[in-house]
């Protein structure tokens, strides 16, 4: 009964590289939710997708970020042109279907750090 | 819009006294979920309880009790006699009826119990 799976744990770029975290859902969950926690701060909402379909970026920076949830395979948080201020820890959760009344179960997280 | 606030950043207890984290919330949705979550030194998010808006009832969970009143907006959560193991960050979070899938966190609360 596995859970949410990140990978990798811890990240490590240069600025200006391209950061790619992965995250597989709980089985029979379809629906993954990505946050970002600076340092000493709480988690802020980035990106809520189901499976082929953005539902809400609403959190998302507009440059450089991305992310997407294929038919096949994990869902990508792509950062492109790291900045330092992009370290922070990246989790990532799911929930069997979307709603309010979802509990989202999180992943381990992956920690970024730009130098 | 909502908003979570966990006015309490550190908490320091010595082992066996009972401590509380209070949360206050604001939302304009009247259905609407809280959640709690621990992060332990080892990072990951674990869920602890979700409490739907309708239900007012206090909770209790072994040494964990819950405590919800609507007409303050708040949930807190008690720890009955701390052990060292319940030192850890923890999250209260909100998600309404009009932001589904979009979760809001409080910026946690740092709990220390030492022996």
């Amino acid at each position: 009964n596995a859970g949410v799976m990140q990978n990798p744990r811890h990240l490590v770029r240069r600025r200006g590289q391209e950061a790619r975290l992965r995250c597989s859902p709980m089985k029979g969950h379809s629906h993954v939710y990505w946050y970002r926690q600076l340092p000493e701060e709480g988690l802020k909402f980035m990106v809520y997708l189901q499976k082929e379909n953005i539902i809400d970026e609403s959190g998302m920076p507009k440059e450089r970020f991305s992310a997407e949830f294929p038919k096949e395979g994990p869902s990508i948080l792509r950062i492109q042109q790291v900045v330092r201020g992009d370290s922070a820890a990246y989790f990532c959760a799911s929930s069997p279907s979307g709603g309010y009344q979802e509990t989202q179960y999180f992943g381990p997280g992956t920690r970024l750090l730009v130098l | 819009a909502q908003k979570v606030t966990q006015a309490q950043t550190e908490i320091s207890v010595v082992e066996k006294e009972d401590v509380t984290l209070d949360c206050v919330y604001e939302t304009r949705d009247t259905t609407y979920y809280l959640f709690w979550y621990k992060q332990p030194p080892s990072g990951e998010l674990v869920f602890l309880i979700r409490r739907n808006s309708f239900d007012e009832q206090n909770e209790i969970s072994g040494r964990y009790s819950w405590n919800f009143q609507k007409s303050t907006s708040s949930f807190n959560f008690t720890i009955t006699a701390s052990q060292v193991v319940d030192s850890a960050v923890y999250f209260c979070a909100l998600s309404g009826y009009t932001n589904a899938g979009k979760s809001t966190f409080g910026d946690g609360t740092t709990l220390t119990v030492k022996p």
